[in-house]
């Protein structure tokens, strides 16, 4: 089934380690984003790309970095791990100017 | 301020009943809005886009004021299975189009 793979779907980490959460898209879409999920605070923007090559910050972007090699895969890497990051992360992705996201099914990250 | 706010609810209604959302943005430059559903613990998906005139899609209805800069969601006749978080999205034209998601409206449909 076409989509957005992300992994892990969950994981559990200790402050400090460094850990890259996985993104693939199949649907050939240029633009790629990852968010992240709070209570109370809703969808906030890490990073963002809009075409392979190319990255941009966006509202929440300290502690991580992005990069995007190919069309495909947009991989989010924390450097080292704060409490704070524990979140849930959505890896999204969109093809035409139709404003229309596609998520993967989230990766829920608890930083002890 | 955060650029896109909602009421976070929860909003509590019997079936049949018709509720509305509100969502309110802070920047002019507005290029495009839509409204998204996020249920329990999965990822958002399009609900509908929302344009200048107004539109329509079965039970749900959206409205767009840009005077007034803000954007509506009604949803006649509640079904159970309307019961979700509801996201206001907006796109802004000095932002390079990025989607900049509200923090979400819960709607709890009881029987």
């Amino acid at each position: 089934i076409a989509g957005i793979t992300q992994a892990p779907t969950s994981q559990i980490l200790a402050a400090g380690r460094r850990m890259t959460l996985r993104c693939t898209q199949d649907m050939r879409h240029n633009a790629m984003y990852w968010y992240r999920q709070d209570l109370g605070l809703g969808l906030r923007l890490i990073h963002y790309s809009n075409t392979a090559g190319t990255t941009g910050k966006g509202e929440v972007p300290d502690g991580y970095s992005v990069s995007r090699a190919n069309t495909d895969d947009f991989p989010l890497t924390l450097a080292s791990a704060v409490p704070s990051q524990t979140s849930v992360y959505f890896c999204a992705s969109s093809g035409t100017n139709t404003g229309e996201l596609f998520f993967g099914e989230g990766s829920r990250l608890t930083v002890l | 301020r955060k650029e896109v706010e909602q009421d976070p609810g929860p909003f509590n209604v019997p079936e049949g009943a018709t509720v509305a959302f509100n969502c309110t943005y802070s920047n002019s430059a507005s290029q495009s809005f839509f409204w998204y559903r996020q249920d329990c613990r999965k990822e958002p998906k399009l609900l509908m886009s929302v344009y200048s005139s107004g539109n329509e899609d079965g039970r749900f209805t959206a409205q767009l004021n840009r005077a007034s800069q803000y954007i509506s969601l009604l949803i006649r006749d509640s079904k159970l299975s309307d019961s979700a978080t509801y996201l206001c999205v907006v796109t802004f034209y000095n932002q390079g189009g990025k989607l900049i998601f509200g923090q979400g409206t819960e709607l709890s449909v009881k029987p």
